[in-house]
């Protein structure tokens, strides 16, 4: 079956503009999962939704960092007045549920550039 | 809070030879799993074994498998005739009961033809 899929794979924009990510997770998974890959790091959580609600966003960064899923399916992170320093590998992953026996899948990721 | 700690940025393998790549957490939690991820460069997270802490036998995928001592605090994975496929960049991560993943910083593991 279709896995996690992201859209753009990558994603160039200026200093001070907007950005959406967008997030398909795999069909009938309640559970989805933003995090962000710095260069050389490992993932850093940003936000979790279980269904259509934020379970848990203590990742977010500022202010500046919004995600929703208004229907429980599809997830679109959204960046205002981007700055270089958000240039990163944005991962999206699903799960069945939020239970910590399900395993996370993820997706491809968008690589975001600041200029 | 919990960390996770990988104190081995890079680690090579001659192929069909076995490496061990070491992880350390700290938790305390007594309900949480443990999950071992592999990066390749196509930048997509692919599971490679995973371990309940609850259960005291170690888990096993093949040629992945793992040496979990709760009392250490210590998950390491072990991969055995490693094959060229298996390079990649290596995550350990901790997960509680309900959540997020807590990554370490990585292993990039090189084989060697």
């Amino acid at each position: 079956g279709a896995g996690v899929s992201q859209t753009p794979s990558n994603k160039v924009t200026e200093k001070g503009k907007y950005v959406e990510l967008r997030c398909d997770p795999i069909s009938g998974h309640t559970a989805l999962y933003w995090y962000r890959q710095s260069l050389g790091q490992g993932p850093e959580f940003l936000i979790y939704f279980q269904g259509t609600g934020a379970a848990d966003d203590s990742g977010l960064p500022n202010d500046r960092f919004f995600a929703v899923r208004p229907e429980g399916s599809v997830s679109t992170l959204k960046i205002q007045r981007t700055e270089r320093g958000d240039s990163a590998v944005y991962l999206c992953a699903s799960s069945l549920t939020g239970s910590g026996s399900d395993t996370q899948y993820f997706g491809p990721g968008t690589r975001l550039t600041v200029l | 809070a919990q960390t996770v700690t990988q104190s081995q940025p890079e680690m090579s393998v001659q192929e069909a030879e076995t490496v061990t790549l070491s992880c350390t957490y700290d938790t305390s939690e007594s309900d949480y799993y443990l999950f071992w991820y592999k990066q390749p460069p196509s930048r997509q997270m692919i599971l490679v074994i995973r371990q309940e802490a609850y259960k005291q036998q170690n888990a096993t995928e093949n040629r992945f498998s793992v040496n979990f001592q709760k009392a250490a605090k210590s998950f390491s994975l072990k991969i055995s005739d490693s094959q060229l496929g298996d390079a990649a960049m290596y995550f350990c991560a901790y997960r509680s009961a309900r959540g997020k993943l807590i990554f370490g910083q990585g292993t990039e593991l090189s084989v060697k033809p």
